[in-house]
């Protein structure tokens, strides 16, 4: 099955920094991958999506990045803010021939993420 | 208008306890999950039903027993409670579908159902 690793498991910066986390992945089928953002005590959230057809996708502060042949992909934020302290998790889903693999996410391992005022 | 609601918020119970979490979606979606995460964060499957079917039964003691009345509910119930099944349980949704040749997933998650077992 599939499986995904992600790094680093916690991130402390500066307010205004830069922000960077990244996720590996075993299954060259996988073919979406989504970011969630889950504050303390709250569900996880869609923050960005990319799909294999796509390199990069930016939204306002964040943005993700795509490399299928070295099957990586990463989160970058920039100008980041205290309330982008949360923890955060890639994902992937591979499909098979036929196309379906009915969502099953495999979840990275989470990076809790702290700006510090 | 919450999308996906379940309940209870928070279940606090005894060993050996049967207990049941319910989970309702007004989405319209076709696929729906039970997700746990541990006290690590990390967020794993148990279930997936698509159209009420069983479609993914991940490594999962049997005294957990998903079920599905209709696509729009997903219900779990846990038998035989055990101090290690203390974890926050996540329903989720989905719509699996191709759609001009591009999967159109969009997770959304529950609120988290904090099952304490004492």
């Amino acid at each position: 099955g599939e499986n995904v690793e992600q790094h680093p498991s916690t991130l402390s910066v500066q307010e205004g920094d830069s922000a960077v986390i990244k996720c590996t992945y075993s299954d060259s089928a996988s073919n979406y991958f989504p970011w969630y953002k889950q504050e303390l005590g709250k569900r996880p959230q869609l923050i960005i999506d990319i799909r294999s057809n796509v390199g990069e996708k930016k939204d306002q502060r964040i943005a993700v990045t795509l490399n299928k042949t070295a099957k990586h992909f990463s989160l970058h934020i920039t100008e980041t803010q205290p309330e982008d302290s949360a923890v955060y998790f890639c994902a992937a889903i591979p499909s098979n021939a036929g196309g379906t693999s009915y969502g099953k996410l495999t979840f990275g391992q989470g990076t809790i993420l702290t700006v510090h005022p | 208008d919450t999308a996906v609601s379940q309940t209870p918020k928070y279940l606090v119970t005894q060993m050996g306890n049967d207990k049941s979490i319910k989970c309702e979606q007004n989405l319209g979606h076709d696929t729906m999950y039970w997700y746990k995460q541990d006290s690590k964060k990390f967020l794993k499957i148990m279930f997936s039903y698509n159209n009420k079917e069983l479609i993914i039964n991940e490594t999962v003691p049997n005294r957990f027993s998903p079920k599905s009345p209709d696509k729009a509910h997903l219900n779990l119930h846990i038998n035989s409670l055990e101090l290690g099944d203390s974890a926050v349980y996540f329903c989720a949704s989905s719509q699996s579908s191709w759609t001009g040749g591009k999967m159109d997933y969009g997770y959304t998650f529950g609120s988290g159902t904090r099952l304490t077992v004492v």
